[in-house]
């Protein structure tokens, strides 16, 4: 079945640097990778997704990259503030079974410093 | 998207007893699914609710353990039976937004003690 894997597994910047997270995958059949971020006792939001007909997403300070030749794919945070403090979340649309399912990776937790 | 509540939001429960967890959304959705998360961990997949037919378990998860119910388009309640201490963990349910099965959004979550 499909594996996902995310590093790094914590990641401390300066308010204003930038963040990159990356994810890989297993299956080349997979062709929609969402991220989410999750905030202390609140529930997964997607920010960005991409579909493997794109390589690049861009949503103001947030952007995806997809290389699926690699089968990696990474979320650049730029500028980061404080309130981007959370637990990152990549996942992979699996279509092994009848029906396509999410794998998430095992999370990402990123604290930008003031 | 489509606006997602559960019941109930938190609980503690004892070993031994079971708990029906109810998820809500505001407008007729083709997919809802079940997860879990345990303490600091990521998301799992229990099953997908199919309205009008069983729900589609994962590997690892049975419908003994965890039967689901989806009675419309609209509304699912994930049952966990048996519970022990290793159920404590939030369960999230989310739904698929129109037009494709894959964005998913989720409810805001139950957070369950099992002492």
């Amino acid at each position: 079945g499909e594996n996902v894997e995310q590093h790094p597994s914590t990641l401390s910047v300066q308010e204003g640097d930038s963040a990159v997270i990356k994810c890989t995958y297993s299956d080349s059949a997979s062709n929609y990778f969402p991220w989410y971020k999750q905030e202390l006792g609140k529930r997964p939001q997607l920010i960005i997704d991409i579909r493997s007909n794109v390589g690049e997403k861009k949503d103001q300070r947030i952007a995806v990259t997809l290389n699926k030749t690699a089968k990696h794919f990474s979320l650049h945070i730029t500028e980061t503030q404080p309130e981007d403090s959370a637990v990152y979340f990549c996942a992979v649309m699996n279509y092994g079974g009848s029906q396509g399912n999410l794998i998430f990776g095992k999370g990402t937790k990123l604290s930008v410093k003031p | 998207s489509a606006v997602i509540s559960q019941k109930p939001s938190r609980d503690i429960c004892q070993r031994g007893t079971s708990l029906t967890i109810q998820c809500q959304v505001d407008s007729q959705v083709t997919m809802m699914f079940w997860y879990r998360q345990q303490p600091g961990q990521s998301l799992t997949l229990i099953a997908t609710a199919n309205q009008g037919s069983e729900a589609t378990y994962e590997s690892g998860f049975v419908i003994d353990k965890f039967p689901i119910s989806r009675p419309n388009l609209t509304f699912s309640t994930l049952t966990v039976s048996n519970m022990s201490p290793e159920d404590s963990s939030i369960y999230l349910c989310s739904v698929a937004a129109s037009g494709t099965q894959e964005t998913q959004y989720f409810g805001p979550g139950t957070r369950l003690l099992v002492l």
